[in-house]
């Protein structure tokens, strides 16, 4: 069975940082971008960054730039997103999530909420 | 940016009718290998998004055969067959065909 599980969500104050940790089985983790999108309240899904199976390329949307750092462990089936300079507009659950080249198979993780609020 | 716009933004259906939903996209989405990176995904509230569609018209693994995908280039429609109970939620179009990955804003399908 496929799963990915999201944590490091929480509360945390403006120009605060958190981590979030995807920790994931069932298939072949690196062979898989992964990816975080995120929904903020009342908005729609947003993509933030991804990583190749590399671990070397990444890429982010200008809004996150220099702030959002992502990394993997192919070792560990794990993949992490470190936020710093956090706003109140970072507010969202945040999803991680793997697809493969091509777009053939992709996989979600259930999110975990990410609160920027003094 | 790509902008996908979706229509309509609200859809309200009957149970055991067809519905069908367009996304049209600002540039074509036609990738240089050839491929049109264009999914549909559904979500319901408090859950993750579920992908239904692939490049266009491939349904995911598990996907009852009532939903279907097509379109080309700039224009896309997702349709429902016969509508269930458990088709109620958001249906996004979102494309993987230039960077970055975007999103439209839903449409919202829920039963009259």
């Amino acid at each position: 069975e496929v799963q990915l599980v999201e944590s490091g969500g929480g509360l945390v104050q403006p120009g605060g940082s958190l981590r979030l940790t995807c920790t994931t089985s069932g298939f072949k983790f690196s062979s898989y971008w992964m990816t975080w999108v995120r929904l903020a309240p009342g908005k729609g899904l947003e993509w933030v960054a991804n990583i190749k199976q590399d671990g070397i390329e990444k890429n982010y949307v200008d809004s996150v730039k220099g702030r959002f750092t992502m990394s993997r462990d192919n070792a560990k089936n794990t993949f992490f997103l470190q936020m710093n300079s956090l706003r109140a507009e970072d507010t969202a659950v945040y999803y991680c999530s793997g697809y493969t080249d091509g777009w053939y198979d992709n996989y979600w993780g259930q999110g975990t909420l990410v609160t920027v609020s003094s | 940016e790509v902008v996908l716009t979706h229509s309509p933004l609200s859809l309200p259906v009957t149970l055991g009718q067809p519905a069908s939903i367009s996304c049209w996209s600002s540039r074509s989405l036609v990738y240089s290998d050839g491929n049109t990176y264009l999914h549909w995904f559904h979500q319901r509230p408090g859950q993750s998004p579920r992908r239904l569609i692939y490049n266009a018209f491939n349904r995911d693994s598990g996907v009852p055969d009532r939903f279907s995908g097509s379109g080309s280039g700039t224009d896309f429609t997702l349709e429902i067959s016969r509508v269930e109970a458990e088709d109620v939620g958001v249906y996004y179009c979102m494309q993987a065909s230039h960077w970055p990955p975007t999103f439209g804003l839903g449409t919202k399908v829920e039963i009259k």
